[in-house]
């Protein structure tokens, strides 16, 4: 059974700080890899899809990075502002249209 | 409508009633989820369907039932609410792309069961 974990639980950091955020999944037999992102009390936004034969993804100030083998994903946010504080989730498909999710990384962006 | 509506926004319900959750995408996507999320447990899958006519079973399917009539509505019935199931529950549907499977998420319905 697929198993994702993200680190950490929660994270504050000032403005205009570089920060990452991990996940790491238990079953290396992906179809692809997603960041969303969850504003209080809304629903998901897809930020970025790695694809199994992909290492990275850019968009804007995030980066992610898939490491299959070890079972390891990473989000890279630059130059942090207070527009990024949300909760961060990370999924894997492991089949067809199944999507299993780790518990989110709550990030606040103090000004 | 655009993308993904969700109904109730919210909800309080006495143990034992039944309640449907509604869900209606105008993206004309073939596949369909329902997830709940509770604290520190993140989104999981309860029921799924990759197709107008077929559903299936999620991770956590017990005491939820759904129905596929057609390809924009996904109803989620709770046939007698338990307080197990005070949730947030949120609806999604995707368009599925050989592997690649980008879902949209509806704003969600917060569920309370007393």
């Amino acid at each position: 059974k697929q198993e994702v974990t993200q680190i950490p639980a929660a994270l504050s950091v000032p403005e205009g700080e570089n920060l990452v955020l991990n996940c790491s999944f238990t079953d290396s037999a992906i179809y692809n890899l997603q960041w969303f992102r969850q504003d209080p009390g809304k629903g998901l936004t897809s930020l970025l899809l790695i694809q199994s034969s992909q290492r990275e993804q850019t968009s804007g100030r995030l980066n992610a990075s898939l490491d299959k083998s070890s079972g390891r994903s990473t989000l890279y946010i630059a130059a942090s502002q207070p527009g990024d504080s949300a909760t961060y989730l990370c999924a894997v498909q492991n089949g067809v249209n199944k999507l299993v999710f780790g518990a989110g990384t709550i990030l606040r962006v103090k000004s | 409508i655009a993308g993904i509506t969700q109904a109730p926004t919210s909800q309080i319900l006495a143990a034992g009633r039944r309640m449907t959750l509604r869900c209606t995408q105008d993206m004309r996507h073939n596949a369909m989820y329902w997830y709940r999320q509770d604290l520190g447990l993140g989104l999981r899958l309860i029921h799924y369907s990759n197709t107008a006519g077929t559903t299936g079973k999620g991770e956590v399917p017990d005491g939820y039932s759904v129905s596929r009539a057609n390809t924009d509505d996904f109803p989620l019935t709770l046939a007698s609410a338990v307080p197990s199931q005070t949730s947030v529950y949120f609806c999604a549907s995707s368009k599925t792309q050989g592997t690649v499977n980008t879902q949209y998420f509806g704003p969600g319905t917060r569920l309370t069961v007393l």
